[in-house]
């Protein structure tokens, strides 16, 4: 199956400072990349549709602004948290979507938690 | 999500025993996803209906769609502990659509 990696698995930050998370998909190219958000013991709520070469598509609640995401290649797209808080320690969880797939087959990357002090 | 309902919310078995996990749509699905995520990792895919009717089987874990693709149930025979974790519903209400999931089922299984 097709792989996605994230980096970092694990960061600690402290409060007003910005946090960028990478998602890549190592082996296959992806228009489509998505991120999503999963509290303790939660299920996973998406942030925002992430498309190459265009502006991302955020869901309803979620402030651009806050979670800029950048979406440069086929392979890369970059979540940034800017001037984090507390409550936005989370996990945060990327997929891709594979290029010509019938289905929306979504390989999921292993997750960064974040922890806001 | 509301519009996806899973159930149980958790589950704990003895091994050895047979374990099932709805999911249920308030719409109708173009597809319907499984997938399997252990505690802070990432998800696995496990498997994914799109016809009414639709039943898939993997080694010992079956999953159904109605007819009406509207409700999903997973199976799981025979249970192990390496079954446990969290088991996440997935709907797709359109062709290319994002996808919605449900709440989760943690599965604990006891040796």
């Amino acid at each position: 199956g097709a792989v996605v990696s994230q980096h970092p698995s694990r960061v600690i930050c402290k409060s007003g400072t910005s946090v960028k998370i990478e998602c890549r998909s190592l082996d296959f190219q992806a228009t489509t990349m998505f991120w999503y958000r999963q509290f303790p013991k939660k299920s996973l709520m998406l942030m925002a549709t992430s498309n190459e070469g265009s502006k991302a598509t955020y869901e309803q609640g979620v402030e651009k602004d806050k979670f800029l995401i950048n979406h440069a290649s086929l392979t890369l797209s970059t979540l940034t948290v800017t001037s984090a808080h507390p409550e936005d320690s989370s996990f945060y969880i990327c997929s891709a979507r594979v290029v010509g797939r019938l289905y929306n087959e979504q390989f999921f990357g292993p997750g960064t938690r974040l922890t806001v002090l | 999500s509301q519009e996806l309902e899973q159930s149980p919310q958790s589950l704990i078995v003895q091994e050895g025993k047979n374990l099932t996990i709805n999911c249920t749509s308030s719409k109708t699905l173009y597809g319907l996803y499984w997938y399997k995520q252990k505690y802070g990792e990432g998800l696995i895919f496990l498997m994914m209906l799109q016809k009414g009717g639709e039943e898939k089987s993997h080694e010992k874990i079956t999953a159904k769609l109605d007819e009406k693709k509207q409700q999903s149930s997973l199976h799981i025979t025979a249970s192990q502990p390496s079954h446990a974790g969290i088991y996440l519903c997935g709907a797709e209400r359109a062709a290319g659509n994002k996808l919605t999931f449900g709440g989760g089922t943690r599965v604990l299984v006891k040796p």
